[in-house]
């Protein structure tokens, strides 16, 4: 089946770690996306690329990196400068008029 | 720029009855809507979006909304509630033509439906 893989589905960090959360796509897409998810707060953009090898900044990108190796693969890195990164953290990919969306990272400080 | 505002961010209904969540843009060229449906710990689901041929548009779950250009809206309605449809609901807007169609979210409106 064609979609978005995010995983783990669970992730925690201890004070000071970088960690990476995976996102894979088999949609054949050019366009993928990270969104961070608060209660509240709708989605908000941090990463997007729409090409391989490159990327940009989305609304919050402080604390958190991007890379854009192959077409299918835009993994994030929450680095330890992202002061509150306890969030869910959603991929998604764009093509034409629709996003097709992963099932989520749920990440926690302990 | 783009932007949304979802009215409400939490609406509560009867079972049976009607379902009513509102959602303003404001976008400086014609503007692509949409809305999603999360439930608890997933991804979003595509309800149903607008792209600028009719102007009421249906979806899935017996979803349908009203894109009205003089009210700035996309409000999304379903006639008839069911337990099913309690999750929170998500509009959406990217602007139309080229080939950035980075999407801008409103900040969501939980639904509760009461048996």
């Amino acid at each position: 089946d064609g979609g978005i893989t995010q995983s783990p589905k669970y992730l925690f960090r201890k004070e000071g770690q970088n960690v990476t959360l995976s996102c894979e796509q088999n949609l054949n897409h050019d366009a993928m996306y990270w969104y961070r998810q608060d209660p509240g707060q709708g989605l908000r953009l941090i990463y997007y690329s729409q090409i391989v090898n490159d990327f940009q900044k989305g609304d919050i990108a402080e604390g958190y990196s991007v890379s854009r190796e192959k077409k299918e693969s835009f993994p994030l890195t929450v680095t330890s400068a992202q002061k509150n990164p306890t969030a869910f953290y959603l991929c998604a990919s764009i093509q034409a008029t629709e996003a097709f969306f992963g099932q989520g990272t749920r990440l926690t400080v302990v | 720029a783009q932007s949304v505002t979802q009215l409400g961010s939490h609406v509560s209904v009867s079972e049976g009855a009607l379902v009513l969540l509102r959602c303003n843009y404001s976008s400086s060229v014609p503007p692509y809507l949409f809305w999603y449906v999360q439930y608890p710990n997933q991804g979003l689901q595509l309800l149903l979006k607008y792209t600028s041929a009719a102007t009421l548009v249906k979806g899935i779950n017996g979803f349908e909304a009203e894109f009205k250009k003089s009210e700035t809206s996309f409000h999304l309605t379903k006639p008839s509630a069911h337990m099913s449809d309690a999750a929170e609901y998500f509009c959406a807007v990217s602007l139309s033509g080229g080939s950035n169609y980075k999407l801008t979210f409103g900040k969501g409106t939980l639904l509760t439906v009461n048996p």
